[in-house]
């Protein structure tokens, strides 16, 4: 079946540094993915919308500044988290669309832990 | 708030009892998904029932939509001690690009 897969699934960084977390889809290609963040015993908050070849569309208050997403070919999107804090401290998972839109299954990646001391 | 409302936040009961929770959201949709997330894990995906079905099946799972009320349900019959972990419901809005709009979800706790 279709795989996700993020990369690094952990990663520890210091405060004011950025730091950049991958999501490939392995035999497929996907036209969107998006980016959630899931703070712990909470739900899974849509960041933002990537599209292959143009902008991301973020969602109200998430800071296209400080969360670069690119989404540079179809199997590859990267999420950078710049000039990273304490409260960045989440589990930032992804997912992919094979077609985007409505009828196309979403498969998510395993998620990426990123801890900012 | 782009989240929708489930309940209940959080649910505990024996190995074999049944376990229902529920879905509310706020915008016409596609269709609405469940899924289940082990602690600090990734996503799996349950089930995905269309706007136009009422209901639908899979194994121990079934789930129930209701459009008029923007609501669902999702029920795990026979539940086992592997089913302890949290579920979310997701929906797809209508022309918003196909995202996933997820639930507040239930934590499950079967006892065994």
């Amino acid at each position: 079946g279709a795989v996700v897969s993020q990369h690094p699934s952990r990663v520890i960084c210091k405060s004011g540094t950025s730091v950049k977390i991958e999501c490939r889809s392995l035999d497929f290609q996907a036209t969107t993915m998006f980016w959630y963040r899931q703070f712990p015993k909470q739900s899974l908050m849509l960041m933002a919308t990537s599209n292959e070849g143009s902008k991301a569309t973020y969602e109200q208050g998430v800071e296209k500044d400080k969360f670069l997403i690119n989404h540079a070919s179809l199997t590859l999107s990267t999420l950078t988290v710049t000039s990273a804090h304490p409260e960045d401290s989440s589990f930032y998972i992804c997912s992919a669309s094979q077609g985007g839109g409505v009828g196309n299954t979403i498969y998510f990646g395993e998620g990426s832990w990123l801890t900012v001391v | 708030s782009q989240q929708g409302e489930e309940d209940p936040q959080a649910l505990s009961i024996q190995e074999g009892e049944n376990a229902t929770m529920n879905c509310s959201y706020k915008t016409s949709i596609n269709n609405l998904q469940w899924y289940r997330q082990n602690s600090g894990r990734g996503l799996v995906h349950l089930i995905l029932i269309r706007s136009n079905e009422r209901e639908k099946h899979s194994g121990r799972l079934r789930v129930t939509l209701d459009t008029s009320k923007k609501s669902s349900s999702l029920l795990i019959t026979a539940s086992r001690a592997a089913d302890t972990a949290s579920y979310f419901c997701a929906t797809v809005p209508t022309n918003q690009g196909g995202k996933l709009i997820f639930g507040q979800g239930t934590e499950l706790s079967v006892k065994p």
